[in-house]
C-alpha cells in the first residue's frame, strides 16, 4: 500500500529558529513529491515540487531535499516566523497528474514568539 | 489570492438534510476535484472531473455526487447527511498537462451534521 509518513507530528520553535521536518515514502512507481503549507481552516498552498531527479528546490525560506533512492525528503525552514505556523504536508505521486496523490498527515507547526 | 472559491465557509445542518457544497474557479482549469479531511489526517480524494460532463470517483468511497456542467463550476450534493458526513471538504482545480503545477485548492467548506 502507498503510504507517506512525516515526523514530527507536531513541533514547536521559538521565532527566528531553524527547523527541519521529514517524509519518508512508499509510493512506487515515483514521480514526483511536493510539500504543501495548511493553514488552519484554508486550503493547501504548494511550497515545492521535485522530481526524482532533483535532490534540492528553495521557496524563498523553505528548502527541500530529496532522496529518491531512499525515498526520504525534508523540508528545512530558515529563521522562522511567527507567520509560519501551519501544517506542513508531504505530498507524493506516481505521475504528473493530480487523481494518484497520496498525502501524508503533515507536521503541525507552531512558532512561538 | 486563489482563484477558486468555496461556499459555504461554514455550515451547521440537522440530519437527513439535502445540501450542496459550491466551488468555483476563474482560471478556466479542465480539472477539478474534491477532497475530503478529517482533522488531523490526511487528504483523501472523493470526486473528479477532467472537463465538462465528466466526472470520475476518486479513492474514498463517498455518498456524495458531484456535477460538471460548466467549465469553472464542479458543486458537491449530498442528498441525505448524516452525521458521518461531518468534515471538512476541500475543491481543487488543475490545468491538463500542468505537470503538478498550478494544483490550486480553495479554502474549504467545514460541514457539520447534527
Amino acid at each position: 500500500k502507498n503510504q507517506v509518513e512525516q515526523s514530527p507530528q507536531s513541533l514547536i520553535i521559538l521565532e527566528g529558529k531553524n527547523c527541519t521536518l521529514q517524509c519518508n515514502y512508499t509510493v512506487s512507481p515515483f514521480s514526483n513529491l511536493r510539500w504543501y503549507k495548511q493553514d488552519t481552516g484554508r486550503g493547501p498552498v504548494s511550497l515545492t515540487i521535485m522530481t526524482f531527479s532533483e535532490n534540492t528546490k528553495s521557496n524563498g525560506r523553505y528548502t527541500a531535499t530529496l532522496d529518491a533512492d531512499t525515498k526520504q525528503s525534508s523540508l528545512h525552514i530558515t529563521a522562522s516566523q511567527l507567520s509560519d505556523s501551519a501544517s506542513y504536508i508531504c505530498v507524493v505521486s506516481p505521475n504528473f497528474g493530480n487523481e494518484k496523490l497520496t498525502f501524508g498527515t503533515g507536521t503541525r507547526l507552531t512558532i512561538i514568539p | 489570492e486563489a482563484d477558486i472559491y468555496q461556499t459555504p465557509r461554514y455550515l451547521v445542518i440537522g440530519t437527513g438534510k439535502k445540501i450542496t457544497l459550491e466551488c468555483s474557479q476563474t482560471m478556466g482549469h479542465d480539472k477539478m476535484y474534491w477532497y475530503q479531511q478529517d482533522p488531523g489526517m490526511e487528504l483523501h480524494l472523493i470526486h473528479y472531473s477532467y472537463g465538462v460532463n465528466s466526472t470520475e470517483k476518486g479513492d474514498l468511497s463517498s455518498e456524495s455526487t458531484v456535477s460538471r456542467i460548466r467549465t469553472e463550476h464542479f458543486p458537491l450534493t449530498l442528498e441525505s447527511a448524516r452525521p458521518s458526513h461531518t468534515s471538512q471538504y476541500l475543491c481543487a482545480s488543475s490545468v491538463a498537462g500542468a505537470r503538478g503545477y498550478g494544483y490550486t485548492f480553495g479554502s474549504g467548506t467545514r460541514l457539520t451534521v447534527v
